[in-house]
């Protein structure tokens, strides 16, 4: 089968830096994405990754390793606006978008 | 503003009626899809369309239909709706199916069945 995992729960301190993990089984790949979504609101992209190595994009920034199956996104200098989930999807082989149930970041002053 | 515009945002059904949920998106996306969301686990593609005039089955297509008359709109019918529909349904766009096109959601429609 095909499966996207994360933790379910984090919490880290205004400020400092939290990195979610999101590991991969999916029959082929074609790219992995980070989205945020806040409580009761849409998701929205934060990231693609498709070669190895990290993206960095302000704050926020994402690493793939494709041979471990592997990514996380790190964020630095939290806020308390980055209180949110975090979904990993993966584009599998036949393009086909398989999502994580996302991380419950928590973020405490 | 350009967007995915859904509606309603929310909607109390009582089981075995009909319903359709509205998703207009004014980008010119070529490819647009319709995602449940249940607490505990991820975005569950029911149906998508790669490009206007066809349609594709998801991964949870069962009690669900959709037309794509036209680029824009890509409306979701529940012919006979049951408890097990509860949820949040996205509409979602991007401007093309697969390779790095990201995914715009709408906000979403919350509806209950009773």
């Amino acid at each position: 089968g095909q499966n996207i995992d994360q933790p379910t729960e984090m919490t880290a301190t205004e400020g400092a830096i939290v990195q979610i993990n999101c590991t991969y089984q999916t029959s082929g790949f074609n790219g992995l994405f980070w989205y945020q979504q806040h409580a009761g609101e849409a998701p929205t992209f934060l990231s693609y990754n498709v070669l190895d190595g990290l993206e960095e994009k302000g704050r926020f920034s994402s690493f793939l390793s494709r041979s471990k199956g592997y990514s996380y996104l790190l964020l630095k200098e939290l806020q308390m606006k980055d209180s949110a989930s975090y979904l990993c999807a993966v584009r599998n082989g036949n393009y086909q978008l398989i999502w994580g149930a996302g991380t419950k970041l928590i973020i405490k002053p | 503003i350009a967007g995915i515009t859904q509606a309603p945002t929310s909607q109390i059904l009582a089981a075995g009626r009909r319903m359709t949920l509205r998703c207009t998106q004014d980008m010119r996306h070529n490819a647009m899809y319709w995602y449940r969301q249940d607490l505990g686990l991820g975005l569950r593609l029911i149906h998508y369309s790669n490009t206007a005039g066809t349609t594709g089955k998801g991964e949870v297509p069962d009690g669900y239909s959709v037309s794509r008359a036209n680029t824009d709109d890509f409306p979701l019918t529940l012919a006979s709706a049951v408890p097990s529909q509860t949820s949040v349904y996205f509409c979602a766009s991007s401007d093309y199916a697969g390779g790095n096109s990201p995914l715009h959601f709408g906000n979403g429609t919350r509806l209950t069945v009773t």
